[in-house]
């Protein structure tokens, strides 16, 4: 079984809804957790960060952790086709400076 | 300011061939790391570069990878005997490398690697 659970999707929604993502973990270590966005033949990019269990809000995008579950979400609100990407979840116990341990993506298709 | 850069974009070689793949990191940025992106396996960590310290080597699957990184900046990963299971996208990332909360790491576009 792998350390981080992310299911692959794909997920498709119409232009304007609400995109849910999730990833489920097994490492209680785990402090510090990351949605990244990679869009086809690109690196990732960073959207959200976050320290152990709570909410952040940033613009669209709201990342949600329970430590106690060991579950974290990201929601899109108002999604947009431009959001059509892969988004993967990330973790790790340290804050800084070691590996990232990563979800294996969900693919997000927003529909015009 | 430029961002992580990678080369080659694309390498196709022959198995049992060696392969050299370079990473740029981010101007200041002191700590480099590699990961893999398979289908099937996700994105997985190989290795990791912070100033003049040992390597975290944890994650390179056998002893045909290898990475050095000279001069605190440029780095190169090194496959041997290449394999058609190495097929994949390597990733390099960099970071400030500060041991504080929020280290963003930030990835370059990767090179896709196709062993026949």
């Amino acid at each position: 079984q792998k350390e981080v659970e992310q299911d692959p999707g794909p997920l498709s929604v119409p232009e304007g809804a609400i995109v849910s993502l999730n990833c489920t973990y097994s490492n209680s270590a785990f402090q510090y957790f990351m949605w990244y966005r990679q869009y086809s033949r690109k690196g990732p990019e960073l959207l959200m960060y976050t320290y152990s269990s709570g909410n952040k809000e940033d613009g669209r995008f709201t990342a949600q952790v329970d430590k106690s579950s060991k579950y974290i979400s990201l929601f899109i609100r108002d999604s947009q086709p431009s959001d059509s990407a892969t988004y993967l979840c990330a973790m790790s116990a340290v804050p800084a400076g070691n590996k990232l341990t990563f979800g294996g993506g969900t693919r997000v298709l927003v529909k015009p | 300011g430029a961002g992580v850069s990678q080369s080659p974009s694309n390498k196709v070689t022959e198995k049992g061939k060696d392969v050299e793949l370079r990473c740029d990191p981010i101007s200041g940025h002191t700590a480099l790391y590699w990961y893999r992106q398979s289908l099937g396996q996700g994105l997985e960590f190989l290795i990791y570069f912070q100033g003049n310290s040992a390597p975290d080597k944890s994650g390179l699957p056998s002893d045909r990878f290898s990475a050095e990184r000279t001069g605190g900046s440029v780095s190169t990963l090194t496959i041997q005997r290449t394999q058609q299971e190495d097929s994949a996208v390597y990733l390099c990332a960099s970071s400030l490398g500060f041991l504080g909360s929020g280290d963003t790491q930030y990835f370059g576009p990767g090179t896709r690697l196709t062993v026949l």
